[in-house]
């Protein structure tokens, strides 16, 4: 299995453009969480789906970030504007109903 | 509300010594508990998990685990560490609540390994 799949890896762009942030969750898994890794706060849940649906999304910080999973093979996490204070590791996690998350690697996001 | 706490941000150790990292959690009943391990720049990797049965628990790479509901802890040993076990662990919580494993982390210990 090739495990979650995120893309880009790294990501660099200037304040105020658009982000989209890419997730491919390992096949069969049903739930995909999105969270941010920084210094100041650690890892923190930004949304969880299960079957596609978007079920807590609390830990969205603003509006300017947004989640859709159209399919079960896919998820995206958009920043628009993007700003310097997002810049972090964003992990997509994804599992089989309740069970143990398996995070793919990460995107580093700088925004300048 | 769930937290997790890591006492220890940073922990120096020599090869071939042993190895604790703490886990310490606040939360009413028993969750599911988990430590992950994150290598520079890579995602997390599961090491291993308690979700209920023998409290001490065996992982990947040599690790166990201890959980002990008394003091609500979940502490992660390896009796002799290798250097490339330097990295930076994570204790999680997982309270089942809500018909999901909502994953609350530690802040992490960062692990140095002297030759």
């Amino acid at each position: 299995d090739a495990g979650v799949i995120q893309s880009p890896r790294h990501e660099v762009t200037e304040m105020g453009q658009e982000v989209t942030l890419r997730c491919k969750p390992i096949s069969g898994h049903n739930s995909l969480f999105w969270y941010r890794q920084t210094m100041m706060r650690g890892l923190e849940l930004l949304i969880y789906f299960n079957n596609n649906v978007p079920i807590d999304d609390s830990g969205m910080p603003e509006d300017r970030f947004s989640a859709k999973m159209p399919n079960a093979s896919f998820s995206t996490l958009k920043i628009q504007p993007s700003e310097p204070r997002d810049s972090a590791v964003y992990f997509c996690a994804t599992t089989r109903d309740t069970e143990t998350q398996y995070f793919g690697p990460g995107t580093r996001l700088l925004v300048l | 509300a769930q937290s997790v706490t890591q006492p220890d941000i940073h922990i120096t150790v020599s090869e071939g010594a042993s190895l604790e990292l703490r886990c310490n959690y606040s939360y009413g009943a028993t969750p599911y508990l988990f430590w992950y391990v994150q290598s520079p720049g890579q995602g997390l990797q599961l090491l291993l998990k308690y979700f209920s049965g023998d409290t001490l628990v065996q992982g990947i790479k040599g690790f166990e685990a201890e959980f002990k509901r008394s003091q609500s802890s979940f502490n992660l040993r390896k009796p002799s560490v290798h250097w490339s076990d330097a990295a930076e662990y994570f204790c999680a919580v997982a309270p089942f609540s809500g018909g999901y494993n909502k994953l609350i982390f530690g802040a992490g210990t960062r692990l140095a390994v002297h030759p």
